[in-house]
């Protein structure tokens, strides 16, 4: 089956830097692709969506500023979080469908991207 | 309220027992549905959809009420490895986005 790939795994940096984390789907073309963020024991919630060539859609609540997307090509899209804090820690989830299999087709996840903030 | 309920559990049973799972939905104009499986620290992985018509698939069965709103998840035969948080998922269609329910914790034991 199709492949989302994410790295870093697991990332730990200091309060105020940046960090960018990517999610790749690996054998399928995926003109949108979704993160989502989970903190410990709640939900996964949908943070933006972000469509290859275009700027991202953006939940409420998620301020775009800080939350970077860039979906440069059909096969990868990239989440910055910029000047990180302590609160932003989370679990952070990317996930995309096979754009030939239409709205029906499977939506495959990406392994993930534990973010703490120190 | 919260647009996809769940109650949290978590839900203790031994193995070789049947559990079963409930969500219900709050946005009507919800058109597809699916339970994932999450295990600890890890992504969703889609366990199945959920039709109308209900749909089984080896030990899990899945049916939907939409009148109700409502969804369930049964599983039989509970295996060790079925230990796990089921996320009940509902998509909006148009907007294609996922909509997940807080997850329901099973715990199956020896």
């Amino acid at each position: 089956g199709a492949v989302v790939s994410q790295h870093p795994s697991w990332v730990i940096c200091k309060s105020g830097t940046s960090v960018k984390i990517e999610c790749r789907s690996l054998d399928f073309q995926a003109t949108t692709m979704f993160w989502y963020r989970q903190f410990p024991k709640q939900s996964l919630m949908l943070m933006a969506t972000s469509n290859e060539g275009s700027k991202a859609t953006y939940e409420q609540g998620v301020e775009k500023d800080k939350f970077l997307i860039n979906h440069a090509s059909l096969t990868l899209s990239t989440l910055t979080v910029t000047s990180a804090h302590p609160e932003d820690s989370s679990f952070y989830i990317c996930s995309a469908r096979d754009w030939e299999t239409g709205l029906t087709g499977e939506l495959f996840f990406g392994e993930g991207s534990r973010l703490t903030v120190l | 309220r919260k647009e996809v309920e769940q109650d949290p559990g978590p839900f203790n049973v031994p193995e070789g027992a049947t559990v079963a799972f409930n969500c219900t939905y709050s946005n009507s104009a919800s058109q597809s549905f699916f339970w994932y499986r999450q295990d600890c620290r890890k992504e969703p992985k889609l366990l199945m959809s959920v039709y109308s018509s209900g749909n089984e698939d080896g030990r899990f069965t899945a049916q939907l009420n939409r009148a109700s709103q409502y969804i369930s998840l049964l599983i039989r035969d509970s295996k060790l490895s079925d230990s796990a948080t089921y996320l009940c998922v509902a998509m909006n269609t148009g907007f294609q986005k996922l909509v997940f329910g807080t997850g329901t914790r099973l715990l199956v034991s020896p």
